[in-house]
């Protein structure tokens, strides 16, 4: 079956440490995007990438950091910078056409120790 | 610049009721308009979408959304609510030759069905 999976479901960050969340899609879809999602705040982009090795920031990228050296694979670092990580990161994938819808995975829960 | 609004964070309909949630959507360039549901703890199932053609849109799960261009909507609608509908819906927006993450997302509205 053809999709998008996160790991890991739930993460625990401590104080000054980065943790990475990985996104993997067998799709074939140029486009890949984090976003993060708040309560009421509805999804906010992070970064997005069109082609493999380029990427683009999005509206809060600050405190994050990506890589994107294969087309399966965009993952995500939230690093020490990050003060207020506590939220629910989803990755998406789609086409390079905009008519076409995004597709989701299920989601990283991350918390602070 | 695109922009989303979904009018109610929270709707809350009787089982077997109708279920509207609005969707306007601000766009200088014909938009591509669809609908998400996501479940608690989940990622974000696409519902129906709207490119060109007809614009009466059905989807899965009894839902459907009719875009009206001179109201800049597509509110979506089922005629008879479930409990299995109590989640939240996103309304998004994009464009021919969008760029930017291709998808302007609304806020969201929870619904909530009552027994």
């Amino acid at each position: 079956d053809g999709g998008i999976t996160q790991s890991p479901k739930y993460l625990f960050r401590k104080e000054g440490q980065n943790v990475t969340l990985s996104c993997e899609q067998n799709l074939n879809h140029d486009a890949m995007y984090w976003y993060r999602q708040d309560p009421g705040q509805g999804l906010r982009l992070i970064y997005y990438s069109q082609i493999v090795n380029d990427f683009q920031k999005g509206d809060i990228a600050e405190g994050y950091s990506v890589s994107r050296e294969k087309k399966e694979s965009f993952p995500l670092t939230v690093t020490s910078a990050q003060k207020n990580p506590t939220a629910f990161y989803l990755c998406a994938s789609s086409t390079r056409n905009s008519n076409q819808p995004q597709h989701f995975g299920d989601g990283t829960r991350l918390s602070i120790l | 610049a695109q922009s989303v609004t979904q009018l109610g964070s929270h709707v809350s309909v009787s089982e077997g009721a109708l279920v509207l949630l609005r969707c306007n959507y601000s766009s200088s360039v014909p938009p591509y308009l669809f609908w998400y549901v996501q479940y608690p703890n989940q990622g974000l199932q696409l519902l129906l979408k709207y490119t060109t053609g007809a614009t009466l849109v059905k989807g899965i799960n009894g839902f459907e959304a009719e875009f009206k261009k001179s109201e800049t909507s597509f509110h979506l609608t089922k005629p008879s609510a479930h409990m299995s509908d109590a989640a939240e819906y996103f309304c998004a927006v994009s464009h021919y030759g969008g760029s930017q993450g291709n998808l302007i997302f609304g806020k969201g509205t929870k619904l909530s069905v009552k027994p």
